[in-house]
C-alpha cells in the first residue's frame, strides 16, 4: 500500500531564515504531487504541483519554491520566511489509477517569529 | 475560473439530529470528492463520486452528486460527536490534476 510522509512534523522558525519541508512517497510510481498551505481557520491554497522529476508549476507567486529531485520525493523551500508563511503545510499525492484523488501526509505546522 | 462553494459553513447540531451540508462548483464536472479533518490533522478521503447521479455511504455520512445541477449533498444521519470535523468537498479544475477545494464546513456535534 501507499504511504506519505513529511517531515518535519513540526517547526518554529524566526523571520528571515530559510526553509525546508520534506515530503516522501512509498508504494507507487510516478505520482502527481502537490503542495498545500493552510492559514488557521482556513480552506487550502495550491502553492505548488508536479507532474514529474524537475516539473514543477507554481499556483502562487510568493517567496516559496518547490522542487522534485526524485520521483517520490518533493521539497519546499524559502531562502528568507515571512511572518505571513506561519501555517499547516500539507503534502498530497495522486495517481491516475484511483481517478485523481489525492491522499494527503500528516503535514508540517510552521511558525514564524 | 472554477469555484467551489460550501454552506453553510459552520454547522452545530446535536446528537441524534439530521442534517445536509451543500457543495456547489460553477464549471462543468464529472468527479467531486469529500474529505474530512479532524482538528490539527491532515485530510482523510472520505467520498468518491465519479459520475452524475452516484451516491455513497459510510456510516451515518452519505453524499451524491448531480453533475447537471453542479451540486452535491454530504447528508448526515443521527449525528454523534464522533462526527465533529470539518468537512470540504473538491472539484477538478479542467478535468485535471488540481483540485479546487471548498472553504470547508465546521461541523460541532452536541450532546
Amino acid at each position: 500500500s501507499q504511504t506519505i510522509h513529511q517531515w518535519p512534523a513540526t517547526l518554529v522558525q524566526p523571520v528571515g531564515s530559510p526553509l525546508s519541508l520534506e515530503c516522501t512517497v512509498e508504494g507507487t510510481s510516478n505520482p502527481n504531487l502537490y503542495w498545500y498551505r493552510q492559514a488557521a481557520g482556513r480552506g487550502l491554497q495550491l502553492l505548488f504541483y508536479s507532474v514529474g522529476i524537475g516539473q514543477i508549476s507554481s499556483e502562487v507567486p510568493q517567496n516559496l519554491s518547490a522542487s522534485r529531485p526524485q520521483d517520490r520525493q518533493f521539497i519546499l523551500s524559502s531562502k528568507k520566511l515571512l511572518l505571513s508563511d506561519s501555517g499547516f503545510y500539507l503534502c498530497a499525492w495522486s495517481g491516475l489509477a484511483v481517478y485523481n484523488e489525492q491522499f494527503f501526509g500528516p503535514g508540517t505546522r510552521l511558525t514564524v517569529l | 475560473e472554477l469555484k467551489v462553494e460550501q454552506n453553510p459553513l459552520f454547522l452545530s447540531m446535536q446528537e441524534g439530529k439530521n442534517y445536509t451540508i451543500y457543495c456547489n462548483y460553477s464549471t462543468t464536472s464529472d468527479r467531486l470528492y469529500w474529505y474530512r479533518q479532524d482538528p490539527g490533522k491532515s485530510l482523510e478521503s472520505l467520498f468518491v463520486l465519479l459520475s452524475n447521479g452516484a451516491v455513497k455511504q459510510e456510516g451515518r455520512l452519505m453524499a451524491s452528486l448531480d453533475t447537471k445541477a453542479r451540486l452535491s449533498t454530504l447528508h448526515i444521519t443521527a449525528a454523534v460527536h464522533d462526527l465533529s470535523a470539518t468537512y470540504f468537498c473538491a472539484v477538478p479544475e479542467d478535468y485535471g490534476n488540481k483540485l479546487v477545494f471548498g472553504a470547508g464546513t465546521i461541523l460541532r456535534v452536541k450532546s
